[in-house]
């Protein structure tokens, strides 16, 4: 069955320096999307992405984050300058469409420490 | 987006029925509603997904009242392998279809 997936399962990084988290999501997939999860609390929408640009963003998608879809297999999430904060599980999904019918599958997340 | 409200947990005897219910009263008419679950950190896993119907699927059941301010997610015959949080998610019908996730149901399946 096919799968997103995410490397790397575990990243760490002093703060103030870029990363980036890469996801190939599923292959016939148009609609791209990042989440994450503090430790402890809920799963948060961080931004959605089709046609090479970004759909929709929230407010905790900053000047500090950006995305890219280098190639046609992957997606990429950055972050320019890492702060404490920014240490949490990041998800990457991928769904048929934007429309709610189709379902987002969901990868297995990339686990970002920040010291 | 529609606000869903779910019992923060519930336990399970393995074996039986696993009834987790879902009020989402402020729903549109063109409002998906779906469920997932969250297995430790692991990214969230699709369960099941509808707009009125019941709807049936290898992994559970979901019914969705008539007026469509509530629904039920069944899991047929529990296992310990089904302790998770189960997430009730309304999804917007626009072209970006992002996920709200709320709280959810912390499912307690015990021998």
């Amino acid at each position: 069955e096919p799968e997103v997936t995410q490397t790397p399962s575990h990243q760490v990084t002093q703060m103030g320096q870029e990363v980036i988290l890469r996801c190939v999501p599923i292959s016939n997939h148009l609609y791209f999307y990042w989440y994450r999860q503090i430790l402890g609390q809920k799963v948060e929408f961080l931004v959605s992405f089709y046609n090479n640009e970004i759909s929709e963003k929230s407010e905790i998608f900053d000047d500090q984050f950006s995305v890219e879809r280098p190639d046609g297999s992957n997606f990429t999430l950055k972050i320019r300058s890492t702060k404490l904060e920014d240490s949490a599980m990041y998800f990457c999904a991928s769904s048929e469409s934007g429309f709610s019918y189709n379902e987002q599958f969901f990868g297995p997340g990339t686990r970002l420490t920040v010291l | 987006d529609a606000k869903t409200t779910q019992p923060p947990s519930m336990d399970c005897a393995e074996g039986r029925a696993a009834n987790l219910p879902c009020n989402h009263s402020t729903i549109s008419g063109n409002e998906y509603v779906y469920w997932y679950r969250q297995i430790h950190s692991q990214g969230p896993q699709y369960i099941i997904h509808g707009l009125k119907n019941n709807e049936t699927n290898e992994m559970a059941s979901l019914i969705i009242t008539e007026d469509r301010k509530s629904s039920t997610l069944i899991l047929p015959h529990a296992t310990l392998r089904d302790t998770a949080v189960y997430y009730c998610i309304v999804r917007r019908t626009t072209n970006a279809g992002k996920s709200t996730f709320g709280d959810g149901t912390t499912l307690t399946v015990k021998p």
